[in-house]
């Protein structure tokens, strides 16, 4: 599969703790996104990177939130301290370069639970 | 601030008839819009965009600017069609490269 791939595909946690997920880009994509998904609404942005430099950061990003992209290829997204109401689908996309039009690739994303 | 409104949370209709998902945005500018669809245990996949006019799996979707939409319609809907659709928006202009989704419709084709 070349697509885009998420590790783990599910996380089960104590609220707390922290947690890693990352994010294998379609290799010449050098955009990636961060989405999170909750149960009943569309995805929402979170952050998104052009090769190792991160352009923009949602308010929904949190300062427990942080994500990094170094060399430009996988990304990482890590949350601190988990909080209950960060149970959710973190969704994570590519797109070619300077062609928005096309839309983005989905990775099959990561659920994460904190109990 | 671009917003992407899908006012029907369920859709349900027989194989055959026609189908059409609602989808209204509110943006300042031009924008481009997109369908993404997730078919069940699947991950989410590009349907369509605006700017391509094209037809995907017998789905079609014309941007109207003046009443700001952008309906997913097809005209003989099929089983395999029952998924989630997400309308979802992209601004132009300066590092605007994120998607704005709506809260999706779940389409369901009963045979």
């Amino acid at each position: 599969d070349t697509g885009v791939s998420q590790d783990p595909r599910h996380k089960i946690t104590k609220r707390g703790q922290n947690v890693t997920f990352r994010c294998d880009p379609i290799s010449e994509h050098n955009r990636l996104y961060w989405y999170r998904q909750t149960l009943g609404q569309g995805p929402e942005f979170l952050t998104y990177f052009q090769n190792e430099a991160q352009l923009e950061k949602s308010r929904l990003l949190s300062d427990r939130f942080s994500a990094e992209r170094p060399k430009g290829s996988f990304s990482t997204l890590e949350i601190q301290r988990t909080e209950q109401g960060d149970s959710a689908m973190y969704l994570c996309a590519s797109s070619v370069p300077g062609e928005r039009s096309y839309g983005y690739t989905f990775g099959s994303g990561t659920r994460l639970t904190v109990v | 601030a671009q917003r992407v409104t899908q006012p029907e949370k369920l859709l349900s209709v027989f194989k055959g008839a026609p189908v059409e998902l609602k989808c209204n945005y509110s943006y300042s500018g031009s924008p481009e819009l997109f369908w993404y669809v997730q078919y069940s245990r699947q991950r989410l996949q590009l349907l369509l965009r605006h700017i391509s006019r094209e037809s995907i799996k017998g789905f079609t979707a014309d941007l109207n600017k003046g009443e700001t939409s952008f309906h997913l319609k097809k005209p003989f809907a099929q089983e395999e069609d029952s998924a989630m659709y997400y309308c979802a928006l992209s601004g132009h202009g300066g590092s605007n490269y994120k998607l704005t989704f709506g809260k999706g419709t779940l389409l369901t084709v009963n045979p």
